[in-house]
């Protein structure tokens, strides 16, 4: 079955430092995975995907993403944190079961402090 | 056009008022979805419109009947609904379905609260 796991609920990370969001998966075939901000009382918002190629993929704001496929990880960091990163994220797979259907995981909830 | 807009930002209606919610894109998007969200989970998919068709109703109580009247808008009517119905109800657009890496577009969302 298709399915996405974000283990942490919470990251609290200071601001300037790293930050990582965790993400595994499963799917049958190829997965396509894509990250997912949400803002309080605002619509998600597409921050970058992964479909072939270079493992490490680039998005919106400084974002990026680390595709490992033995570890079935879709990793998004960022280098330097801002306070202003502070939201609800949310991992999603999408394959060739259900329909197409995105399945998204159960979000993580991200909290930087100044 | 890179935005996908939705009317209106908020609604309050008793369980046997009718209204309807309303979605629009104009970036040529073949594909358009309603979900639903309770606060702080995930989205959860209600319908997919292909091409002006409905492909996709995960179920949804019969109180909820979406309608696709072009290709570029969606709309949502509700009618008899339960306090439970309270939610932010998503409109998200993509190029078609068949291809799963198209990545979908969110409104802003409408804020529905059932009393």
């Amino acid at each position: 079955a298709q399915s996405v796991a974000q283990p942490e609920d919470q990251v609290n990370v200071a601001e300037g430092n790293p930050l990582t969001v965790k993400c595994t998966y499963s799917v049958s075939g190829n997965p396509y995975l894509f990250w997912y901000v949400q803002y309080p009382n605002r619509g998600l918002q597409f921050l970058l995907k992964y479909i072939t190629g270079d493992n490490l993929v680039k998005g919106s704001y400084g974002f990026e993403a680390e595709f490992n496929k033995s570890q079935t990880s879709f990793h998004l960091k960022k280098p330097s944190a801002l306070v202003s990163d502070s939201a609800l994220y949310f991992c999603a797979v999408r394959g060739m079961e259900y329909g197409n259907k995105l399945v998204f995981g159960a979000g993580t909830i991200l909290r930087v402090k100044s | 056009d890179t935005e996908v807009t939705q009317t209106p930002k908020h609604l309050v209606m008793g369980m046997t008022n009718k209204k309807s919610l309303k979605c629009e894109q104009h970036m040529g998007h073949r594909a358009m979805y309603w979900y639903k969200q309770k606060a702080k989970k995930p989205p959860e998919l209600m319908f997919v419109y292909s091409y002006e068709k409905l492909s996709i109703n995960e179920s949804v109580p019969s109180r909820f009947s979406p309608e696709c009247p072009n290709s570029s808008l969606l709309n949502l009517h509700l009618h008899a609904l339960q306090p439970e119905d309270s939610a932010l109800y998503l409109c998200a657009s993509s190029q078609v379905t068949e291809v799963s890496y198209n990545e979908q577009f969110f409104g802003p969302g409408t804020r529905l609260t059932v009393l």
